[in-house]
């Protein structure tokens, strides 16, 4: 069966470290892999799309990874900061329909 | 802000009722997506609509229908309420149709509360 797998334990990282969260997908092969931030209680935030013919993209402290032979995204935030505590969101296109993964939960304490 | 507008942000009712949840996509996407979001299920896709024609379908229930309007607009409706259909329920939108690579937007979400 497809499935988006994503680290359901809380990552908890100290201030300045890198947070480096996983998405791991099975059955799935997307032409590209999108990653949103959410905030309690509020609509999910784009971030990041990366397609399957590139291997990284960057913006600003924000680093995407997408390997199609493991299947996986790597989604990286550099000196990170309390503001960026979070959940974390992986979502790939599906047959027809964009599919999202459950999330991580970031926590940056000081 | 998202350019996306949810209303309402919060539906207290009771099993058995029917209520609409409506959104109004940001000025030129022509796509609109529903999703639900529970504690222990994440974000669910319902349907996706695309200048007003179904698009694509999720996992909806029978008792949910939608419909995109001529001037873009959404109404989720739901009927016969039961207590596991509380949840967030987020509407999203995009330029482009299925296969598009855009980014969603997504609105603040309406709560609902079956009790």
């Amino acid at each position: 069966s497809q499935k988006i797998e994503q680290n359901s334990e809380a990552l908890n990282i100290q201030e300045g470290k890198t947070a480096t969260l996983t998405c791991n997908y099975t059955n799935y092969s997307p032409a590209y892999l999108q990653w949103y931030r959410q905030d309690p209680g509020r609509g999910p935030v784009f971030l990041l799309l990366i397609r399957e013919n590139e291997k990284e993209k960057r913006k600003e402290r924000l680093k995407v990874t997408f390997d199609t032979t493991l299947k996986q995204s790597l989604f990286h935030i550099t000196a990170s900061q309390p503001a960026d505590s979070a959940t974390y969101l992986c979502a790939l296109l599906g047959t027809d329909k964009l599919i999202f993964g459950t999330g991580t939960r970031l926590q940056v304490f000081p | 802000d998202s350019g996306v507008t949810q209303t309402p942000k919060h539906l207290i009712t009771a099993t058995g009722q029917r209520v609409t949840l409506r959104c109004s996509p940001r000025s030129g996407d022509l796509s609109v997506y529903w999703y639900q979001q529970s504690l222990d299920q994440g974000l669910q896709f319902l349907i996706q609509y695309y200048n007003g024609e179904e698009r694509a379908k999720g996992n909806i229930l029978e008792r949910f229908s939608a419909q995109q309007f001529p001037d873009l607009h959404s109404e989720l409706n739901l009927s016969s309420l039961e207590l596991g259909d509380s949840a967030l329920y987020f509407c999203a939108s995009s330029v482009w149709g299925t296969g598009g690579t855009g980014e969603l937007f997504f609105g603040e979400g309406s709560r609902l509360t079956v009790l």
